[in-house]
């Protein structure tokens, strides 16, 4: 069975740098669908950020472009997000999700506080 | 970026009842649209995509209807489990969006 599960630092000081991971187990982020960041605001807007491709292509939400990047290690079959100059606008949970079109696996989530 | 608008923000419904979510797309987006229910507490789970598929295991009384900018969930016979909050996604263009998001009461 397809599980995601993501792991964070829970706080984060304002203009800091954010680290995020996603560990996929069941299945091989190498071969197919893309692996996505999906972050949910207090009031439970949602908003995708980015996604990186079985290939290792990456795509960003361009109202994030500047800040962010999403890397992989596919020995660990893990991904990362990192956001760049957090504010407290980045105060959220994340989630990480597997996609070919729509998303058809979610991890739990991991709450992020961007707090001084 | 594509708005979806779920205009409704709360439905109050009764277990037995039929329930009907609608999302409408500030463009076109073909039948690229997903639902997706979240229950307190828990990661949203796909209930239907491409508009109108039920995903695997998702009981039948979940139904998808709609095509280019208008699109509607409907729940038939209304459980108790289905207390849950209710978004739409379209996949058409990047980036992806969500809509704002249904609760749905039940009485």
């Amino acid at each position: 069975d397809v599980q995601l599960q993501e792991s964070g630092p829970g706080l984060v000081k304002p203009s800091q740098s954010l680290s995020l991971t996603c560990t996929v187990t069941g299945y091989s982020i190498t071969s197919d669908f893309a692996w996505n960041w999906i972050r949910q605001f207090p009031g439970n807007k949602l908003e995708w950020v980015a996604y990186i491709s079985y290939s290792g292509s990456t795509t960003y939400n361009p109202s994030l472009k500047s800040r962010i990047s999403i890397t992989r290690d596919t020995s660990k079959n893990q991904f990362f997000l990192q956001l760049n100059s957090v504010t407290t606008e980045d105060t959220a949970t994340y989630y990480c999700a597997r996609s070919g079109t729509f998303m058809d696996y979610w991890g739990q989530g991991t709450s992020v506080t961007v707090s001084s | 970026d594509i708005v979806m608008t779920q205009s409704q923000k709360f439905l109050s419904t009764s277990v037995g009842d039929r329930v009907s979510v609608t999302c409408k797309a500030s463009q076109n987006v073909g039948s690229n649209v997903a639902w997706y229910q979240q229950k307190p507490g828990q990661s949203p789970k796909v209930l239907i995509y491409s508009a109108s598929y039920r995903f695997s295991g998702v009981p039948d009384r979940f139904t998808g209807s709609g095509s280019g900018t208008d699109f509607t969930l409907t729940i038939s016979n209304v459980q108790s489990e289905d207390l849950a909050e209710y978004f739409c996604q379209q996949y058409n263009t990047y980036p992806l969006t969500f809509g704002s998001g249904t609760k749905l009461e039940i009485k």
